[in-house]
């Protein structure tokens, strides 16, 4: 079964840092992969999704992440953090038989002035 | 394009009382979506709809929990009756489909609080 874990669930950086959340999967195929950010009272927005074309993925708001399958990792990361970055992020891995999501418990990021 | 519309934003009831939420998804969206996501938790998915054919409910709790989409269109999830334990958001998505591909587009979800 498929399954993602989302190493830190607080991160703080100061503005103008990179950002680097990080998030392992457990998959028996080769999965697709989701970055969703939640701002306070706002719905979840896709940030990035990873399909199995290039392992380096580009996302909204200067976002990223890699695919690297040997680590079974999927790190997501900006090189200079905004104060608009505050918010939960989510690592979500879609199941290759129903495609439901699966969620990791999610990454508060907080950045400071 | 409009995105996924969600009432009530907030509702406050106490423990026993029924509650109800809609939902309206992405014009020609024919995947919709209901989950649960308690505070400090990711989303949990409750129930998957295919058009207006129920695809997943294996995590709605069914004595309690019931949900229907007339017409394939708008959905509305029922909690009869509510417990302490129900208090959470409720958030609805929709996609084109259910391919892994297909990116799911969620609701700003109602804020549920059972006192």
């Amino acid at each position: 079964a498929q399954s993602v874990t989302q190493l830190d669930s607080h991160v703080s950086v100061s503005e103008g840092t990179p950002v680097l959340l990080r998030c392992n999967y457990s998959s028996s195929y080769s999965p697709s992969l989701f970055w969703y950010v939640q701002h306070p009272n706002k719905g979840l927005q896709l940030l990035l999704k990873y399909t199995s074309a290039a392992t380096l993925v580009k996302g909204i708001n200067g976002f990223e992440a890699e695919f690297k399958k040997s680590e079974t990792s999927f790190h997501l990361t900006k090189p200079s953090a905004h104060m608009s970055d505050a918010a939960e992020y989510f690592c979500v891995v879609s199941d290759q038989g129903t495609y439901k999501y699966i969620f990791g418990t999610g990454t508060r990021l907080k950045v400071l002035a | 394009e409009a995105g996924v519309a969600q009432s009530p934003r907030y509702k406050i009831i106490e423990k026993r009382q029924s509650v109800a939420f809609w939902c309206n998804p992405i014009s020609g969206h024919a995947t919709l979506y209901w989950y649960q996501q308690i505070l400090g938790q990711g989303p949990k998915l409750l129930i998957q709809f295919q058009n207006n054919g129920v695809v997943d409910d294996s995590q709605l709790p069914k004595d309690r929990f019931s949900a229907e989409r007339l017409k394939g269109v708008d959905s509305t999830l029922k909690i009869q009756p509510a417990k302490l334990e129900d208090s959470a958001v409720y958030l609805c998505a929709s996609s084109l489909g259910t391919s892994g591909w297909n990116e799911q587009f969620f609701g700003p979800g109602t804020r549920l609080t059972v006192l």
